[in-house]
């Protein structure tokens, strides 16, 4: 597609669900990044995939959430028995090179709520 | 997660003054980046910086890479409401972005 495409755009989720949430990247893109935004803060990384080397997890906040790349293209970041505080965007982000920041482009995000 | 130190958290300004942000770190970064995000949105580039002591402008958007590539500024001249957003500094770690806490701005008429 055009651009990185992320879905849903909006879920709502009770207390102690898993979640899947999906992107798209930018075709051709071999650099993936998930991040999160919890209402009025700043972005914080979670997981970066770049081509077939091993993913970056550092940025992962617990063993419940967790991210795999399939045919190095679509991405899925799953939560598990969610939690309230894990009410936020995650935004997805793709990379032609995966290390120039001028050539990361992000989609619109998933908007999480945990009830 | 980890996180740049992004001042200030807000600014309420009228149209046509000069606004100026600054971002700072305990880490060296060999690229700074900002940012603008948009209700509902994800983030844009706006001005991305390669070199220790760069000063690049695009139209209102002027930004500096700071010498010691700990810190970087953002200023927007003669702000319009659509400047209306929040702003984001990042750095470039390996791969991946480090972003600041981010500095909401209202511009009034």
């Amino acid at each position: 597609g055009a651009g990185v495409s992320q879905s849903p755009s909006n879920k709502v989720t009770e207390k102690g669900k898993d979640v899947e949430l999906r992107c798209d990247p930018i075709s051709g893109h071999t650099a993936l990044y998930w991040y999160r935004q919890s209402l009025g803060q700043g972005l914080e990384f979670l997981i970066y995939f770049q081509g077939n080397s091993a993913p970056d997890k550092s940025g992962l906040p617990s063993d419940r959430f967790s991210a795999e790349r399939t045919g190095g293209s679509v991405s899925t970041l799953t939560i598990q028995r969610t939690q309230q505080e894990d009410s936020a965007v995650y935004l997805c982000a793709s990379s032609s090179q995966g290390a120039q920041g001028n050539t990361i482009y992000f989609g619109e995000g998933s908007w999480l709520t945990v009830v | 997660g980890q996180q740049l130190n992004q001042s200030p958290q807000s600014m309420f300004i009228q149209e046509g003054e000069d606004v100026s942000m600054n971002c700072t770190s305990s880490s060296i970064f060999n690229t700074w980046l900002w940012y603008k995000q948009d209700p509902g949105e994800g983030p844009v580039l706006l001005i991305a910086l390669y070199k220790a002591g760069e000063l690049t402008s695009n139209g209102r958007l002027t930004a500096q890479f700071g010498i010691t590539r700990k810190d970087s500024f953002l200023n927007i001249s003669a702000s319009i409401p659509s400047d209306v957003g929040i702003y984001f500094c990042a750095g470039q770690d390996t791969d991946k972005l480090i972003f600041g806490t981010g500095t909401r701005l209202q511009v009034f008429p």
